[in-house]
């Protein structure tokens, strides 16, 4: 099983269109982050949970919505994109906040 | 506030050594990690330092200067699959630990 899985790894959408991304970790750890990954940029923090309670928003757009119903999984819920928010999206991972953190493949996002 | 600095691009020849450097300003340092990133590919860890000194681990080794604000990832024995980009990642405190990630630097590995 390996350790932080996404679904789906790639994403084509219109700008009406609402869709969800998924993390998935197996490893036990407490903190599960997304970021947001443009080409020639740095990563992104978008939103951190740390045992099941958000503890960080990045002044993320509301279009951007998170959701961790429980420590293995993460969502993030998508409406109303705009083209400049086309990227990859990172899940990552780590024991507590202070620790290296382990990503998942991303999800690479197009919004047309 | 906070900067995180490194090169964009390096490119080395197979088989030399590569240095990294990274600097950077922030409070409430707590940490510094670096990863590798492929293209296409999701970053892995491969170093975390916080105390001052070199942490060698293999082909590869981290050095960090607390009082420098500096850190460099350095690869010996280099191969064509170390060409990647490599991320220097900060690790701060502020009644809340917090990791900011640098731009990364691109390296190409040629033969």
């Amino acid at each position: 099983e390996t350790g932080v899985t996404q679904t789906p790894r790639h994403l084509v959408m219109g700008m009406t269109n609402k869709k969800s991304l998924k993390c998935e970790q197996h490893l036990g750890h407490n903190a599960m982050y997304w970021y947001k990954q443009s080409a020639k940029k740095p990563l992104e923090l978008m939103f951190v949970y740390s045992l099941e309670e958000r503890v960080e928003n990045n002044s993320v757009p509301s279009r951007f919505s998170p959701e961790c119903p429980n420590s293995s999984h993460l969502f993030l819920h998508l409406h109303t994109l705009q083209p400049e928010d086309s990227a990859l999206y990172l899940c990552a991972s780590s024991q507590d906040r202070e620790h290296e953190q382990f990503f998942g493949p991303g999800t690479r996002l197009t919004v047309l | 506030g906070q900067n995180i600095d490194q090169p964009t691009e390096m490119t080395a020849t197979e088989g030399a050594i590569v240095q990294i450097n990274c600097t950077y300003q922030t409070s409430g340092f707590n940490g510094l990690f670096w990863y590798q990133q492929h293209a296409g590919e999701a970053p892995t860890f491969l170093s975390y330092n916080v105390l001052d000194g070199l942490e060698e681990k293999g082909r590869f080794s981290s050095f960090l200067s607390r009082s420098k604000g500096y850190s460099y990832l350095l690869l010996k024995e280099l191969q064509m699959k170390d060409s990647a980009s490599y991320l220097c990642a900060v690790l701060r405190n502020t009644g809340g630990f917090k990791t900011i990630f640098g731009a990364g630097t691109r390296l190409f590995v040629k033969a």
